[in-house]
C-alpha cells in the first residue's frame, strides 16, 4: 500500500525567502506525482503533475522535482510571497490506468510573513 | 476556462438520512473521481469512473453507491448518515487526451455536515 509523508508539517518564513518542500513516497513505481495548494476551507488546486518519466516540471516560481528511485520529491518555491501561505499537498498516482486513485501526503502548511 | 461544478455547495443533514452529491466534470474530461476530506486530515480516494464505468475503488463505505451518466456527470449517493460522515467531499476530473496529460483538477468541494 503506497504512504506519502510530507516534511515538515508546517513552516514559517519571512517574504523573499526561497524554500523546499519534501514529499516521500514508499512505492516507487508512480505513475505521476502531483502537486498541489489548498487554502483553508477550500478546494484543491493543482500546481505541478511530474509524470514518471520526467525529473522536473517549473511553472513561474514554482519548481517541482522527482526522483523515483529514492522516492522523493520536492517543491521548490522561489521569493515567497504571503500570498503563497497555504497547504501545500503532494499526491502520488500509482498505476497508468485511467481513473487510477491519487494518494495523499498530509500537507505542509506554510506560512509567509510579510 | 471551465472548472469542475460540485453541487450543493454546503449540505446539512440529520443521521440516518440520505445525500446525494453531484459532480459536473470539465468538459471533454472523461473520468471522475470521488474523495472525501476530513478535518485536519487528508483527502481519501473512495471511488472513480472513467467512461460510465466503475475504474478504482478505496475505502468507500457499502452505505455509499456511486455512479457516472451518459453525459459524464457523476453523483455520490450516501444513505444512513453517520456523524463521522461529516466532511469536505470532492470531485474531480481528468482526461489522458492531450493537453490534460491525467492531471485532476478538483472542484470546490460539497461541505457535509450530519447532526
Amino acid at each position: 500500500k503506497q504512504e506519502v509523508t510530507q516534511i515538515p508539517a508546517a513552516l514559517s518564513v519571512p517574504e523573499g525567502e526561497n524554500l523546499v518542500l519534501n514529499c516521500s513516497f514508499t512505492d516507487s513505481a508512480i505513475y505521476n506525482l502531483q502537486w498541489f495548494r489548498q487554502d483553508p476551507g477550500k478546494g484543491l488546486t493543482s500546481l505541478l503533475l511530474i509524470q514518471s518519466s520526467q525529473r522536473e516540471q517549473t511553472s513561474g516560481r514554482l519548481n517541482a522535482s522527482l526522483d523515483k528511485s529514492s522516492g522523493r520529491s520536492t517543491l521548490y518555491i522561489a521569493a515567497s510571497q504571503p500570498g503563497d501561505s497555504a497547504t501545500y499537498l503532494c499526491a502520488a498516482q500509482e498505476a497508468a490506468t485511467s481513473g487510477s486513485r491519487l494518494t495523499f501526503g498530509e500537507g505542509t502548511q506554510l506560512t509567509v510573513n510579510p | 476556462a471551465a472548472g469542475v461544478i460540485q453541487s450543493p455547495r454546503h449540505l446539512i443533514k440529520e443521521k440516518r438520512e440520505t445525500a446525494t452529491l453531484k459532480c459536473y466534470p470539465i468538459p471533454r474530461h472523461d473520468t471522475v473521481y470521488w474523495y472525501q476530506q476530513g478535518p485536519g486530515q487528508d483527502p481519501q480516494f473512495l471511488i472513480s469512473f472513467y467512461e460510465k464505468m466503475q475504474s478504482d475503488k478505496g475505502s468507500i463505505p457499502d452505505r455509499f453507491s456511486a455512479q457516472q451518466f451518459s453525459d459524464y456527470h457523476s453523483e455520490l449517493n450516501m444513505s444512513s448518515l453517520e456523524l463521522g460522515d461529516s466532511a469536505l467531499y470532492f470531485c474531480a476530473s481528468s482526461s489522458r487526451g492531450h493537453p490534460f496529460t491525467d492531471t485532476q483538477y478538483f472542484g470546490p468541494g460539497t461541505r457535509l455536515t450530519v447532526l
